[in-house]
């Protein structure tokens, strides 16, 4: 089967830096993407790894091992606002999203 | 900036009355999704359509559930006979098709079955 594994829940502290990890086994690989999500709203786009290595855009890192099934979600210098779930989503060999449950991310002062 | 829109924001309906939940796309986007979210838990696959037809469509997707695209900007998702159990948020997004495309997902419509 289809597996997606991230931490239910995390806590970190305001200017702090968090990382929110996600293993996958899927049938076949076509990227890996994370997405934010606020209570109640619609999942945002954040980043997309295809190739391994670390993908930087401002605040937000994101990092892909092919060979591990393996990604992070690198967040820097956190603001309240940063309280979201962190979804982790992969495309699969027919290039379908197979999603995590995400993790829920409690920023405190 | 392009965005999906959705209609209705909020749904109450009784059990077993058809429901019609309303999606416009991004006009340059060529593939358009249905997803559900059940309060608390992950987000659900429901179908995929392109070209006019279904692509691919998940188990919960059964014959309680069907899509159109009635003209060339609205895609609808209808559940004919609602259950306690479809009470959940449903996302409608679209992409332009790529491999490397992301999804951009409407606000979503929170249905409640009473």
């Amino acid at each position: 089967g289809q597996n997606i594994d991230q931490p239910t829940e995390m806590t970190a502290t305001e200017g702090a830096i968090v990382q929110i990890n996600c293993t996958y086994q899927t049938s076949g690989f076509n990227g890996l993407f994370w997405y934010q999500q606020h209570a109640g709203e619609a999942p945002t786009f954040l980043s997309y790894n295809v190739l391994d290595g670390l993908e930087e855009k401002g605040r937000f890192s994101s990092f892909l091992s092919r060979s591990k099934g393996y990604s992070y979600l690198l967040l820097k210098e956190l603001q309240m606002k940063d309280s979201a779930s962190y979804l982790c989503a992969v495309k699969d060999s027919n290039y379908q999203l197979i999603w995590g449950a995400g993790t829920k991310l409690i920023i405190k002062p | 900036e392009p965005e999906v829109t959705q209609t209705p924001s909020h749904q109450v309906t009784q059990m077993g009355q058809e429901v019609i939940l309303r999606c416009v796309p991004i006009s340059n986007h060529l593939y358009f999704y249905w997803y559900r979210q059940i309060l608390g838990q992950k987000v659900e696959f429901l179908v995929s359509f392109y070209n006019n037809e279904i692509s691919e469509k998940s188990e919960i997707f059964d014959d309680q559930f069907s899509v159109e695209r009635p003209d060339g900007s609205n895609f609808t998702l209808k559940i004919r006979s609602t259950k306690l159990e479809d009470s959940a948020m449903y996302f409608c997004a679209s992409s332009d098709g790529r491999a490397t495309g992301e999804l951009f997902f409407g606000e979503g419509s929170r249905l409640t079955v009473l």
